[in-house]
């Protein structure tokens, strides 16, 4: 079983649509989590940070973290086409020195016209 | 600001070269990262130094050689590398090397190896 795992994709919505993006991972020691949007070519940009159960807001996203069932999602509203690329989860896990993100193979969005 | 820059952007060396990737930022942050990634996969990790010091290696082969000279300052230096290690280098910086915290990324290094 993958540490963390999401669906590849691509996830296609219109434009103005809620895009869903899902992540679950194995390692119950997790403490955090991280959504990152990452374009081609260009380097990952964090857009969320969850640390607690529940909803965490901001703008246009939501990202919702359940540690129970070890899953955690992004939800993104009134989608636009810059919203188009891949979506990247990561999950930080302490280890005895230091703390360690392990990202996910990434879900590629398409928001289409 | 969350501001984490590196140079150069781009790079092709030879197999025979020695060359430099450099990180900085100067948000006080005293955790510093480098990370793999390879086209179509997720970043890897490769090193992390908490307070200039490195306290992860993720087995990484020796022609890679990590470097923190100050709290704001991470270096690479690359020897007889390979052309299988041509892939973007990112750095990435954190408050405190601790799950609290979130990491930001700079924009990368291309690194191509010829």
């Amino acid at each position: 079983q993958k540490e963390v795992e999401q669906n590849s994709g691509p996830l296609s919505v219109p434009e103005g649509a809620i895009a869903s993006l899902n992540c679950t991972y194995s390692d119950r020691g997790s403490q955090s989590f991280f959504w990152y949007r990452q374009y081609s070519g260009k380097s990952p940009e964090l857009i969320m940070f969850i640390y607690s159960n529940g909803d965490k807001e901001d703008g246009r996203f939501t990202a919702q973290l359940n540690k129970a069932s070890q899953y955690v999602s992004l939800l993104i509203r009134d989608s636009q086409p810059s919203d188009s690329a891949t979506y990247l989860c990561a999950v930080n896990t302490p280890t005895g020195t230091a703390s360690k993100l392990t990202f996910g193979t990434g879900t590629r969005l398409q928001v289409t016209l | 600001d969350t501001e984490v820059t590196q140079t150069p952007k781009h790079l092709v060396m030879g197999m025979t070269n020695k060359k430099s990737l450099k990180c900085e930022q100067h948000m006080g942050h005293r955790a510093m990262y480098w990370y793999k990634q390879k086209a179509k996969k997720p970043p890897e990790l490769m090193f992390v130094y908490s307070y200039e010091k490195l306290s992860i290696n993720e087995s990484v082969p020796s022609r890679f050689s990590p470097e923190c000279p100050n709290s704001s300052l991470l270096n690479l230096h690359l020897h007889a590398l390979q052309p299988e290690d041509s892939a973007l280098y990112l750095c990435a910086s954190r408050l405190w090397d601790r799950e609290e915290y979130e990491q930001y990324f700079g924009p990368g290094t291309r690194l191509t190896v010829t």
